[in-house]
Order: C-alpha cells, then structure tokens, then sequence
C-alpha cells in the first residue's frame, strides 16, 4: 500500500510557468521527500524536509510540509522543458528504519 | 549520477526461472534498500540492509530474498519468476535513514 497521494496525476504547463504538486499522507512521519524520475529511470533526490520544518527551498524549488493536514507541496518555479518528468513524495517514519512509502507521482510535461 | 551501480540494466527471462539482481551502494554508505516499481503497484519498498543485517522487510514475496554482502553490495534473488514479477527494481543506498539514493535500476521482463 502506499502511504502518499500525489495531486494532479498529470500536469501540463508552458516553459516559464510554474508548477504545484501536493502530497498528502497518512501516519505520522520522520521526513518527506521529493524525488523526479525521467521516464523509466533511476529517481533523483530533489529535497527533504524534517517533521520540524515548515518550508525549505532549494534553487527553484519549494516545499512546503504541514503536519497538522498531513500534506506536502512541491513548487516548481519559472520551469523548463528538462522538467519534464514524474515527482514523487516519499515518507518516512520513525519506526520505519528509513524506508520510503511512495506516493503514486505527478507526471509533469513542460512544453517549450 | 548517483554513485549507485545495479546490474545488469536489463533481463528478459522466462516463467519458472530464478535471476539474481546486484547492487553496489555508494562508498560509504551501509544501508541499502530495494524496491520495486510496477505500473499496478508503484513504487513498493521490499527489503533494507544496514551493514550486512536485515533491518526492515516490506511487500517482499517469500519467492524473493536478499543478502548484503562484508564489502556492503547486495543482492536480490527473485526466484519461480511469475509474469507479474516483470517490474522495474531499483535499489538504493544511504548514509543514515534519511535521504536515500538510488540506481538506475534493473529492468526485468518475465516472458
């Protein structure tokens, strides 16, 4: 079973726009993370943030967690065709020795 | 790149057989985690080593099993392969037990 769900399912946008995914969760978590996967390749790790924290950004990216909806948020800002890719969250809890319960993904397509 | 090596990147095999899927974690890194990536399924933890102990079992099959090895690769054992097995398997590696990183995954075709 997977623990996240991802919204939109699928995103489209133009070169220039930005983009939001959310995250919504289940049970009580250690982390979440953000992870991109090129069409059928490896997941590349984008950014974490702790239970303690409220928002972290990362170059383009923002992220925001809120614990008391049990709900995440991924921006994307002033995006480019090579973002074009499926984002995942993944959770981690405290019992969980660090495995990550995923999230279905949000397949976003950047058109130039 | 990842640091992260899985081999081979591909297999194409038939119902019945076994196949054995291997994984070298960054340097330095003693735990190491497999997962397995179906479009019905997602994204499924299976196993996590740390060190050469197992440390935490997810939706594994008793068909499948694991080992990490003294100089920390691991490797997973998929045997009496069903169709439905044909999935990708990533492995990936960490630290700690927070961010993990993973490999380029092996890619397996049960025919």
């Amino acid at each position: 079973s997977q623990q996240g769900e991802e919204d939109p399912q699928a995103l489209s946008i133009q070169e220039g726009e930005n983009a939001t995914m959310n995250c919504s969760y289940k049970t009580s978590i250690n982390n979440l993370q953000w992870y991109r996967q090129n069409s059928g390749r490896g997941l590349v790790h984008l950014i974490l943030i702790r239970s303690n924290e409220r928002e972290k950004h990362s170059g383009r990216l923002r992220v925001t967690l809120d614990t008391s909806k049990k709900s995440s948020s991924l921006l994307i800002t002033a995006s480019r065709a090579a973002d074009t890719a499926s984002y995942f969250c993944a959770t981690s809890s405290s019992d969980s020795w660090g495995k990550l319960q995923f999230g279905a993904g949000t397949q976003v397509v950047v058109t130039p | 790149d990842s640091g992260v090596t899985q081999t081979p990147k591909h297999l194409i095999t038939a119902t019945g057989q076994r196949v054995t899927l291997r994984c070298s974690p960054r340097s330095g890194d003693l735990s190491v985690y497999w997962y397995q990536q179906s479009l019905d399924q997602g994204l499924q933890f299976l196993i996590q080593y740390y060190n050469g102990e197992e440390r935490a079992k997810g939706n594994i099959l008793e068909r499948f099993s694991a080992q990490q090895f003294p100089d920390l690769h691991s490797e997973l054992n998929l045997s009496s392969l069903e169709l439905g097995d044909s999935a990708l398997y990533f492995c990936a590696s960490s630290p700690g037990t927070e961010t993990q990183y993973f490999g380029p995954g092996t890619r397996l075709l049960v025919l």
